[in-house]
């Protein structure tokens, strides 16, 4: 059962564009929601996460959004960047149990054109 | 740089033969992991120690041996694999407890190649 839907599987945008990524879970139980890029030959890199009590959170050009009745939430990339090309997991967790292991989404490959 | 660091970064070994991933991690976090990836999919869960227990095992074959000698190492032991197993595997270690977030910190990987 795949907890964690992710699409779309890739993403092709132009230098300057919004590139948007979307995921959506079914474990209410899930507190805490990271979204981790990872470079070819590289290990995955949190990039930023949020909780089920915000709707949206902000770090630089990254953006989540966050709809906790539609068990849904985004990842948004103002400005991208060709160095942004990479693959992006979004990711889902209960952190109030003994199981701290990420449920992780199928991926997302984005390339940035210049 | 990565605060987990992994070794060796690429290994290729022979069905017959026995090595070892290693994994060390100095941020004080006493939960450690083991994934496994192959190209284009995402991780997955193997192994999870907490404070050098085994915790979960995600029903991984018993040619892959877990090993966390102390609370900043985490190995991984090899014997008798399948080409089918070649992928890349992460260490990742997190702090465990508590209200903390659960964000894990990878290592950039070992790269396995079974021949």
């Amino acid at each position: 059962q795949q907890q964690v839907k992710q699409s779309p599987q890739s993403l092709i945008v132009q230098k300057g564009g919004i590139s948007i990524i979307n995921c959506a879970y079914e474990n209410t139980a899930f507190d805490y929601f990271p979204w981790y890029q990872q470079f070819p030959g590289k290990g995955p890199a949190l990039l930023i996460a949020i909780r089920p009590d915000v709707s949206e959170k902000k770090e630089g050009r990254f953006t989540i959004s966050f709809n906790k009745s539609a068990k849904q939430f985004s990842l948004h990339i103002m400005d991208s960047q060709p160095g942004d090309s990479a693959t992006y997991f979004c990711a889902a967790i209960r952190s109030n149990t003994g199981r701290r292991a990420l449920t992780f989404g199928s991926g997302t490959r984005l390339q940035v054109q210049p | 740089d990565t605060e987990v660091t992994q070794t060796p970064k690429h290994l290729v070994m022979g069905m017959t033969n026995k090595k070892s991933l290693k994994c060390e991690q100095h941020m004080g976090h006493r939960a450690m992991y083991w994934y496994k990836q192959k190209a284009k999919k995402p991780p997955e869960l193997m192994f999870v120690y907490s404070y050098e227990k085994l915790s979960i095992n995600e029903s991984v074959p018993s040619r892959f041996s877990p090993e966390c000698p102390n609370s900043s190492l985490l190995n991984l032991h090899l014997h008798a694999l399948q080409p089918e197993d070649s992928a890349l595997y992460l260490c990742a270690s997190s702090q465990e407890g508590g209200s903390g977030t659960g964000e894990l910190f990878f290592g950039e990987g070992s790269r396995l190649t079974v021949l």
